[in-house]
């Protein structure tokens, strides 16, 4: 069967770095994509890795590597409104996307 | 304006009642998608349209039909609600390429009594 695993839930202080991962098993691959969730509304895009490496984005990194199927999110000077839900999501060999169940990242000041 | 409108926000009803969620869209994206998120579970899909005369079945289809009225109309209806279909329901649309994301609407927040 096809599988994503991230960790449930995640704590972080304010002004630091977390790193959030994500291990797939899915028949084929396609892309990886990370989207932000706060607490009862729509997820929202961050970022997406096809190739192996990393994608740097302003305070978030995304990282990638096929042969381990393993990605990591990497959220950097942590700020109280990034307390929120990280979904991983990987695009299988039919292009169908497979989700993660996400992972709660608190914040403390 | 929201590129992907779902109404209604919250629904509450009584089991065995027919509910129908709409949602539009203005991104003119022809690819839409039903999912269901509940609490410690991925999002799951329920079903996904590529055009006005696509409509397919995602994984957990059961109970559940859709019709697709216009490129921009995407509706989903439970035919008869049963307390287990309580969750939060998004309707989401994409251009279909292959690195572009799913756009998602605000959700509606549906419980069964």
């Amino acid at each position: 069967g096809q599988n994503i695993d991230q960790p449930t839930e995640m704590t972080a202080t304010e002004g630091a770095i977390v790193q959030i991962n994500c291990t797939y098993q899915t028949s084929g691959f396609n892309g990886l994509f990370w989207y932000q969730q706060h607490a009862g509304e729509a997820p929202t895009f961050l970022s997406y890795n096809v190739l192996d490496g990393l994608e740097e984005k302003g305070r978030f990194s995304s990282f990638l590597s096929r042969s381990k199927g393993y990605s990591y999110l990497l959220l950097k000077e942590l700020q109280m409104k990034d307390s929120a839900s990280y979904l991983c999501a990987v695009k299988d060999s039919n292009y169908q996307l497979i989700w993660g169940a996400g992972t709660k990242l608190i914040i403390k000041p | 304006d929201a590129d992907v409108t779902q109404t209604p926000r919250n629904r509450i009803t009584k089991t065995g009642k027919r509910i129908m969620l709409e949602c539009s869209q203005t991104k003119g994206h022809d690819r839409m998608y039903w999912y269901r998120q509940d609490p410690g579970l991925g999002l799951r899909l329920i079903y996904y349209s590529f055009d006005v005369k696509d409509i397919n079945k995602g994984e957990i289809s059961d109970g559940y039909s859709v019709s697709r009225q216009a490129q921009a109309k995407f509706s989903l209806s439970l035919e008869s609600a049963i307390p287990n279909q309580t969750a939060l329901y998004f309707c989401a649309t994409s251009d279909g390429q292959g690195s572009s994301p799913l756009h998602f609407g605000n959700g509606t927040r549906l419980t069964v009594t």
